[in-house]
């Protein structure tokens, strides 16, 4: 039973990069959702998607892109990265509306 | 923006202590859920309350959700270096969008042998 799966699991890159975080669930889950965790803020919703091809904003958006064309995949795009950007970003899943998430393991992402 | 405050924002107790962390909101919230994690790893769901004024008990650990559904504490009896972790509290909003939680900034706990 793999569950869900991240990768990478540490990634470095320059300002202006793009970068993509990988996430992959077992579970067939219909939603999925990525956040970013920094210190003194918890974890921060960035884009949840309830089932394939259908997206939608959390909390904090703003230069990420999502995608979700197999119901097990939900990779998240930093598009030109920024330092601001640098964190701890978990995927999770969820097998229904109302059903507990479950979490991967995280990527660490540093961004020079 | 709402918030779930969490209170302390670190704790470091010896082995067989006992302990409460505290969640706290201007907000009312239909469910809220307990996570433990552990540094390297996702955090993990401990425990869902629904109903106002609901406790639950997991071993150790007594989670309880406000009558208001605005708060909710978890105690832990006899601490052990096993329940070392960051403890996070999530909300989840009457009416609002599908199974987004709101997280709160998190209580890290060491627990000395």
């Amino acid at each position: 039973d793999a569950g869900i799966t991240q990768s990478p699991r540490y990634k470095i890159t320059e300002t202006g990069r793009q970068v993509t975080l990988m996430c992959h669930q077992t579970w067939s889950h219909s939603y999925m959702f990525w956040y970013r965790q920094d210190l003194g803020h918890g974890l921060r919703l960035i884009y949840y998607s309830a089932a394939a091809d259908i997206t939608d904003k959390g909390e904090v958006p703003d230069g990420y892109v999502v995608s979700r064309s197999k119901t097990e995949n939900f990779p998240l795009t930093l598009e030109s990265a920024t330092r601001s950007q640098t964190s701890v970003y978990f995927c999770a899943s969820s097998v229904s509306e109302n059903q507990p998430q479950h979490f991967g393991d995280g990527t660490r992402l540093s961004i020079l | 923006t709402q918030l779930l405050e969490q209170s302390p924002q670190f704790l470091s107790i010896q082995e067989g202590e006992n302990l409460t962390v505290y969640c706290n909101s201007s907000s009312v919230f239909s469910s809220l859920q307990w996570y433990r994690q552990e540094p390297g790893e996702g955090p993990v769901l401990l425990v869902t309350v629904v109903t106002g004024g609901e406790v639950k008990k997991l071993k150790r650990l007594t989670f309880q959700f406000g009558d208001a559904r605005k708060d909710s504490s978890l105690h832990i009896t006899a601490a052990q270096p096993g329940d070392t972790g960051l403890y996070l509290c999530a909300g989840k909003n009457y009416g609002g969008a599908t199974n987004k939680l709101i997280f709160g900034t998190g209580t890290l706990l060491a627990v000395q042998p």
